[in-house]
């Protein structure tokens, strides 16, 4: 069955240093990726996708993610980390049915993002 | 363009009881899903509905039910509610086909007691 990894529960930064948060699919044939936020309280935001165009995204905020196919891997990077960064992060993929994505997504664990003044 | 939304956003239940959740998409998109957000098991599907048909289901006893009506908006019932449905439920709207991305509502915290 398809997964997704997200490496840390709990990621903390400094405000200002770069954010690199963790993200690995498990399937032959590489699905749409996605990287969402939460704020407490609030529901999903889009921050960027990836559906086999550019493997370099580019998202809201600033934040970008990299799909390496070789590595089964989307991480999800800023270079510069904002207080407003602070909430929770979520990678996500659809879920394959031969090759074709169908419209359930397949959600990772999250990663808590702190950022320290 | 308004977003998803969803009604009520918070609602407080006595264990036993039914509710029904509800979700208006954004305008022109056609696909509506829910997922159930809980501490222990995270971002679970319960199912998609496409053109009022469901499209997909996810792996949620019977109790859980959804529809889809031909504006697109999608109500969700749970049925004899128990403690472990206490969560948040979000819906997601997406245009489908080749946009896949699905744009999430606010949510509904459900609190069963």
């Amino acid at each position: 069955a398809q997964s997704v990894t997200q490496l840390g529960s709990h990621v903390s930064v400094s405000e200002g240093a770069l954010v690199l948060l963790r993200c690995n699919y498990s399937s032959s044939v590489p699905p749409y990726l996605f990287w969402y936020v939460q704020y407490p309280n609030q529901g999903l935001q889009l921050l960027l996708k990836y559906t086999s165009a550019a493997t370099l995204v580019k998202g809201i905020n600033g934040f970008e993610a990299e799909f390496k196919k070789s590595e089964t891997s989307f991480h999800l990077t800023k270079p510069s980390a904002h207080m407003s960064d602070a909430a929770e992060y979520f990678c996500a993929v659809t879920q394959l049915r031969g090759s074709s994505n169908t419209g359930k997504l397949i959600f990772g664990q999250g990663t808590t993002l702190q950022v320290k003044p | 363009k308004a977003g998803v939304t969803q009604t009520p956003r918070y609602l407080i239940k006595t264990r036993g009881q039914q509710v029904t959740l509800s979700c208006s998409p954004i305008s022109g998109h056609r696909s509506v899903s829910w997922y159930q957000q809980t501490p222990g098991q995270g971002l679970q599907f319960l199912f998609e509905y496409f053109s009022e048909t469901q499209r997909n289901k996810g792996n949620f006893p019977g109790r859980f039910s959804g529809r889809q009506f031909s504006n697109s908006r999608s109500e969700m019932n749970v049925s004899t509610l128990e403690l472990g449905d206490s969560a948040l439920y979000l819906c997601a709207s997406s245009l489908s086909g080749g946009r896949p991305e699905a744009f999430f509502g606010q949510g509904t915290r459900l609190t069963v007691v």
